[in-house]
């Protein structure tokens, strides 16, 4: 596989149900990003990893939790979400400039989420 | 901090006309600008991107943007648009931590026969 993968592409839950988003990059980028779009909205940066260190996290409520074993998985755990957090969530992975690299977003094709 | 402003919300063009999509940025140095595009339900794929050198930068699928640092713009281009064109367009700028991507609200474009 190539890219960035993102799995479920789709997801269903209820406002008690736990469940995770997963994203795998193929391309041995050294930083990875979760960002949220929402209808009508901007894209969202919600957290960032560099070599498996969180390096932002853009006050981001607690049900969501991520996660980044290695640099190239990274989970997003969700729990006790609300209807508002229905979106598209994104991965995206890049080798950033302070890694040699030029900073673009490679991007995942999302996750559709759904909270009922 | 770094931002991105996208004037249009939406834009419509007839099949074969020209097409510009404007951004603007607000960026204290030299910013590194990229112009992505997002079909319904996928993600965001990277037409063209700038650093530095020649202002004109030539991207994926025919398009162009010029970066006028006097105007603080990074504005897209296509000759002629094709059907296949209509989706929606971001702009974004590199933050300074040299990481994340700051984004627009993008410009959605509709292409008519």
């Amino acid at each position: 596989e190539t890219g960035v993968t993102q799995t479920p592409r789709h997801l269903v839950m209820g406002m008690t149900n736990k469940k995770s988003l997963k994203c795998e990059q193929h391309l041995g980028h050294n930083a990875m990003y979760w960002y949220k779009q929402s209808a009508k909205k901007p894209l969202e940066l919600m957290f960032v990893y560099n070599f498996k260190e969180q390096t932002e996290n853009n006050s981001v409520p607690s049900r969501f939790s991520p996660e980044c074993p290695n640099s190239s998985h990274l989970f997003l755990h969700l729990h006790t979400l609300q209807p508002e957090d229905s979106a598209l969530y994104l991965c995206a992975s890049s080798q950033t400039r302070t890694g040699d690299g030029t900073g673009e977003l490679f991007f995942g094709e999302g996750s559709r989420l759904t909270v009922l | 901090a770094q931002s991105v402003t996208q004037p249009d919300i939406h834009i419509t063009v007839s099949e074969g006309a020209s097409l510009e999509l404007r951004c603007n940025y607000s960026y204290g140095a030299t910013p590194y600008l990229f112009w992505y595009v997002q079909s319904p339900g996928q993600g965001l794929q990277l037409l063209l991107k700038y650093f530095s050198g020649d202002t004109l930068v030539q991207g994926i699928k025919g398009f162009e943007a010029e970066f006028k640092r006097s105007q603080s713009s990074f504005n897209l281009r296509k000759p002629s648009v094709h059907w296949s064109d209509a989706a929606e367009y971001f702009c974004a700028v590199g933050k300074n931590s040299g990481y994340a991507l700051n984004f627009g609200k993008g410009t959605s474009l509709l292409v008519t026969p």
